[in-house]
């Protein structure tokens, strides 16, 4: 079974600084996605950024990017310029590139808390 | 594009009682997930339905059942709710296309209360 870890459960940051969430996980998959959520106080998970496993080039939209370490399982969110309606839960979360039975599903790390500072 | 939506927003049931929550997927959609999100416990997987079968569940009790519609719509049912209950509930849907399964779209939950 595969597992994420999201070791800090809080993080603050600076408005207009830049900071960034880690996440680490277990399989023995190769293949695989990786995720970033944000859940803002009006509690919907929205996609903030995804990552294939087959690809060694970073995600990146926008201000947030990744850094995908695969060999390290590590999947850690950089957010930079950060902005006040950055404000919120994140999630990584796991799931097989296989769309059967178990291996569909999404497993979600516990979550960090960031605040943004102004 | 409509976004996947929940009801009813807020629940609250007595211990003992039923509780029924509702799940409309995204168009076109054809998965639909349920989640569990209590408080320190991050999000725990509960179902998974497609084409209106259960495909897989989480490590949660039978008395945590539901049901996917011809239309793709979703009710989870509680039975005997237990105050460890409460949480919020997430609902989320996807499509599958070959080996591709588009990322997971997530509704804004059901709070449900026990007391």
């Amino acid at each position: 079974a595969q597992t994420v870890t999201q070791s800090q459960p809080e993080m603050s940051v600076q408005e207009a600084e830049t900071v960034t969430l880690s996440c680490t996980y277990d399989t023995s998959e190769s293949d695989y996605y990786l995720f970033w959520y944000k859940q803002p106080p009006s509690r919907q998970m929205i996609l903030v950024i995804r990552q294939e496993a087959y690809k060694q080039q970073n995600a990146t939209e926008n201000r947030f990017s990744v850094n995908f370490q695969k060999a390290a399982k590590s999947f850690s969110l950089k957010i930079s310029d950060s902005q006040l309606g950055d404000a919120a839960m994140y999630f990584c979360a796991y799931r097989s590139r296989l769309p059967t039975g178990a291996n569909s599903k999404l497993t979600f790390g516990k979550g960090i808390t960031l605040s943004v500072r102004p | 594009e409509a976004g996947v939506t929940q009801s009813p927003t807020h629940l609250i049931k007595t211990r003992g009682q039923q509780a029924t929550l509702r799940c409309s997927p995204i168009s076109g959609h054809t998965s639909v997930y349920w989640y569990q999100q209590a408080l320190g416990l991050g999000l725990q997987f509960l179902l998974w339905y497609d084409e209106g079968e259960e495909r897989n569940r989480g490590n949660f009790p039978p008395r945590f059942s539901g049901r996917q519609f011809p239309n793709y719509s979703s009710e989870l049912n509680v039975n005997a709710l237990e105050l460890e209950d409460s949480a919020l509930y997430l609902c989320a849907s996807s499509f599958t296309t070959g080996d591709l399964v588009s990322p997971l779209h997530f509704g804004n939950g059901t709070r449900l209360t026990v007391t």
